[in-house]
């Protein structure tokens, strides 16, 4: 079975900061990992994933994330924070050919000016 | 087209209506799912269609009656709510792959309030 612990329901950083949103996960079996961003009252978009390969992965918005097994952490970056930023976000796991996505149970991150 | 569509965009509804949410994907995915969300949570699961055919339950309520007439259209059929059921409900589809990742796009959402 799977897990994810998002470590820090609530950051806040200033414009212009750096953001860094951290992951971490449970799995017996190789992971697939995700983030995604949701915005009040909307879906989720998905910001980047982490399947196989490079394990420093770039997403939209300027964001990015590096899969370390050895920490089984995945955490999100970006290196200046803009107002736009403001929103939940969440970190999911799944396995190969698995249909279920695990979610943490979100951040939500603001920005102040 | 690499959207999904959820109509309508927000619900009212008594303890008494019968109501029913659609979810619509053009990417040629034969996997469905639908979600609820509370408030400052993640999303959970309610049910995964793969292929037409109802592949997972959550142990869901009745009152809730999820539908695939084609592999494009998901429908929820709501029946005799409870206030507790609003929520936001989001649908979400998928390539179905057994042998790779199955990444979820998640429509909009629907808004969901009983009364």
């Amino acid at each position: 079975a799977q897990s994810v612990t998002q470590l820090g329901s609530h950051v806040s950083v200033s414009e212009g900061a750096l953001v860094l949103l951290r992951c971490n996960y449970s799995s017996s079996v190789p992971p697939y990992l995700f983030w995604y961003v949701q915005y009040p009252n909307q879906g989720l978009q998905l910001l980047l994933k982490y399947t196989t390969g490079a394990t420093l992965v770039k997403g939209i918005n300027g964001f990015e994330a590096e899969f370390k097994k050895s920490e089984t952490s995945f955490h999100l970056t970006k290196p200046s924070a803009h107002m736009s930023d403001a929103a939940e976000y969440f970190c999911a796991v799944s396995t190969q050919g698995a249909q279920k996505l695990v979610f943490g149970q979100g951040t939500r991150l603001t920005i102040n000016p | 087209d690499t959207e999904v569509t959820q109509t309508p965009k927000h619900l009212v509804m008594g303890m008494t209506n019968k109501k029913s949410l659609k979810c619509e994907q053009h990417m040629g995915h034969r996997a469905m799912y639908w979600y609820k969300q509370k408030a400052k949570k993640p999303p959970e699961l309610m049910f995964v269609y793969s292929y037409e055919k109802l592949s997972i339950n959550e142990s869901v309520p009745s009152r809730f009656s999820p539908e695939c007439p084609n592999s494009s259209l998901l429908n929820l059929h709501l029946h005799a709510l409870q206030p507790e059921d609003s929520a936001l409900y989001l649908c979400a589809s998928s390539q179905e792959s057994s042998g790779g990742y199955n990444e979820q796009f998640f429509g909009p959402g629907t808004r969901l309030t009983v009364l």
